[in-house]
């Protein structure tokens, strides 16, 4: 089962910083938080990856809370393009096979 | 870099009939393969791990004889589908971990219909 709990969905306009949470009370010290999103009929798409700071890169930020139960990806101007579903995973690092839980299916709203 | 490509894109075959998926690492070397389902608005399931050379590990309810990967080498694995049937018809996903930073990157999928 999944290690994680997200919004089934939610709406943000284009332009504006859309912010995804994610819930993982039960991560464990060397479990990473990792971000995927899937547009529709293709195969998932790698985002981000975390384990105790924040991390940034071209797509979007990974803001950790400091107890690590919590995350929240941010797409700080989003597109018609980031209209998916995003997942959050939690995963020991690059050997851990990934489990997929529900996601938050994101619609941008022109 | 870190492309991982499915063929074919999409089949129809008739029930009975087998038929394989290959799923192949571009640009890097995947020491893992990764077989994935998909049901139309549900999540991924994992239904395999495989290593270059050795044998597969299917996830719990997963039929390893009805489901049959092989992964020959660092850049190919196969699934093949054995005796379809229409509740096989599914998008079937492999991802493959390897690469700079040892992520797991997805194909684009195969879209398999059983008739």
């Amino acid at each position: 089962d999944a290690k994680t709990t997200q919004p089934p969905s939610m709406d943000c306009a284009e332009g504006r910083a859309a912010n995804l949470p994610c819930n993982h009370s039960t991560i464990s010290g060397n479990e990473y938080v990792y971000w995927y999103r899937q547009i529709h009929s293709q195969g998932p798409q790698y985002i981000i990856h975390g384990l105790k700071n924040n991390e940034t890169n071209e797509m979007a930020s990974l803001i950790i809370t400091e107890d690590r139960k919590s995350s929240t990806l941010i797409l700080p101007h989003a597109t018609l393009r980031d209209t998916a579903v995003y997942y959050c995973i939690v995963r020991v690092g690059r050997d851990d096979k990934i489990i997929f839980g529900k996601g938050t299916r994101l619609h941008i709203l022109p | 870099g870190a492309v991982v490509s499915q063929h074919p894109s999409w089949v129809i075959c008739k029930s009975g009939t087998s038929v394989k998926i290959e799923c192949r690492s571009l640009d890097f070397q995947a020491t893992t393969m990764f077989w994935y389902r998909q049901f139309p608005k549900q999540s991924l399931m994992l239904m395999a791990t495989s290593n270059e050379g050795s044998k597969a590990t299917y996830e719990q309810g997963v039929e390893k004889d009805k489901f049959l990967i092989n992964h020959a080498s660092l850049t190919l694995s196969t699934l093949t589908v054995t005796s379809a049937h229409p509740e096989d018809s599914s998008f079937y996903i492999c991802s493959a971990e390897g690469g700079r930073g040892y992520e797991q990157y997805f194909g684009p999928g195969t879209r398999l219909t059983v008739t």
